[in-house]
């Protein structure tokens, strides 16, 4: 079975532009989320989408930060204008029901 | 404010030696706990789970085990493999209707040394 599918798997760009990270969940699952991890904070969740439907984005930093669900099979992260501050590792994740998620391999971001 | 902390950055085991890795928690409304188990360029994977109505769940070389009154969960690897060296994290979450959130710890990572 495939998982989580994420791309790109890293990025590095400069400051001021737009940054798009993708993500496939496993199909039949019905819930996805995005998380950013660094050092300082850990692994934080930034939003949850269930049956494509944005429930809860309380953990999204700034207005910059975007997030789409336009079917149940593909989501999207996008960054407008990106900083230095949000280089980090991105990982999206998804689940069915009340199972365990599961995780994609992560986009390593870098801003420069 | 941590609600769950992993308070070894680190831990070094001998190959067959049992590798104890521990967590706190300070919200009481937890009432399922994971563990995930990370190497590095990959995402974190799930690896055994307890509710708040157990003590210990095993499963294989994998034993959870959670104290409630001390807010305190532990994972046991016995014995150790050089492939188990990874981060592993501590997770913890409200159950019921609607319930998503996990909030994690910071990891721990072990390093099996053959």
């Amino acid at each position: 079975d495939a998982g989580v599918i994420q791309s790109p798997r890293h990025e590095v760009t400069e400051m001021g532009q737009e940054v798009t990270l993708r993500c496939k969940p496993i199909s039949g699952h019905n819930s996805l989320f995005w998380y950013r991890q660094t050092m300082m904070r850990g692994l934080e969740l930034l939003i949850y989408f269930n049956n494509n439907v944005p429930i809860d984005d309380s953990g999204m930093p700034e207005d910059r930060f975007s997030a789409k669900m336009p079917n149940a099979s593909f989501s999207t992260l996008k960054i407008q204008p990106s900083e230095p501050r949000d280089s980090a590792v991105y990982f999206c994740a998804s689940r069915q029901g009340a199972q365990p998620q599961h995780f994609g391999d992560g986009t390593r971001l870098s801003i420069l | 404010d941590q609600q769950v902390k992993q308070n070894s950055p680190s831990l070094s085991v001998q190959e067959g030696r049992i590798s104890i890795l521990n967590c706190d928690y300070t919200n009481s409304m937890f009432d399922y706990f994971l563990w995930y188990k990370k190497y590095p360029a990959e995402g974190p994977t799930f690896l055994i789970s307890i509710s708040s109505i157990k003590d210990k769940n095993e499963d294989g070389r994998f034993t959870v085990f959670l104290n409630k009154s001390a807010k305190h969960l532990s994972l046991h690897i016995v014995p150790s493999q050089p492939g188990d060296s990874a981060v592993y994290f501590c997770a913890a979450t409200v159950t019921g209707a609607g319930s998503y959130q996990l909030t994690f710890g910071k990891g721990t990572k072990l390093s099996v040394i053959p």
